[in-house]
């Protein structure tokens, strides 16, 4: 059975840092993973997608890597600003379709 | 706007009634899910449907029910064998067998009284 991590479940950065959020998965023979955030009392917003062939997806601050074989994906987020404060949540899906997801990481900037 | 519409916003049950969650999309989406999320943790999978007048459960579906009489409508229903429904509930939609996004709508947060 699939399953999902994220490390760090929370983190605090000053404004302005770069920072790495992580996510392993245990099998390997999966679509797609997804990036979503999601804000206290709000649904998930689709951040990036990275398809299994692909290493690499770029939205404006944001950065998804993912390695497939090792089961491993990162969302780098540049110059990290107070409203980029929310859970970010990462999702696997298999051949089966059903995303499986992470636990989160509760992130906090502060001014 | 193409996207995913859950209501109510806010849900309140008594102690042994069934309460219906609602779900639509307009982004003509064959697939749905619901999904369950508690306190700080990440979301489990309650039911889905690939098609029309077919779903599966998922990992949590005991106390549970669903239907898909129409592409664009995936209620859900929470009966009163649930004997921990307080939660936020979320629906989703996709493409089966894609490599495209899921989308995902605001959420119902249901509190038993």
């Amino acid at each position: 059975k699939q399953e999902v991590t994220q490390i760090p479940a929370a983190l605090s950065v000053p404004e302005g840092e770069n920072l790495v959020l992580n996510c392993s998965f245990t099998d390997s023979a999966i679509y797609n993973l997804q990036w979503f955030r999601q804000d206290p009392g709000k649904g998930l917003t689709s951040l990036l997608l990275i398809q299994s062939s692909q290493r690499e997806q770029t939205s404006g601050r944001l950065n998804a890597s993912l390695d497939k074989s090792s089961g491993r994906s990162t969302l780098y987020i540049a110059a990290s600003q107070p409203g980029d404060s929310a859970t970010y949540l990462c999702a696997v899906r298999p051949a089966g379709n059903m995303l499986t997801f992470g636990g989160g990481t509760r992130l906090m900037v502060k001014p | 706007d193409g996207g995913i519409t859950q209501s109510p916003k806010y849900l309140f049950r008594k102690e042994g009634q069934n309460v219906t969650l609602s779900c639509e999309q307009n982004l003509n989406h064959d697939a749905m899910y619901w999904y369950r999320q508690d306190p700080g943790q990440g979301l489990r999978l309650i039911y889905y449907s690939q098609i029309v007048n077919d779903f599966q459960k998922g990992d949590i579906a005991e106390g549970y029910s669903v239907s898909r009489e129409k592409k664009e409508s995936f209620p859900l229903t929470v009966t009163s064998a649930q004997k921990n429904p307080t939660a936020f509930y979320l629906c989703a939609s996709s493409i089966p067998a894609s490599n495209t996004e899921a989308f995902f709508g605001q959420g119902t947060r249901l509190t038993v009284v």
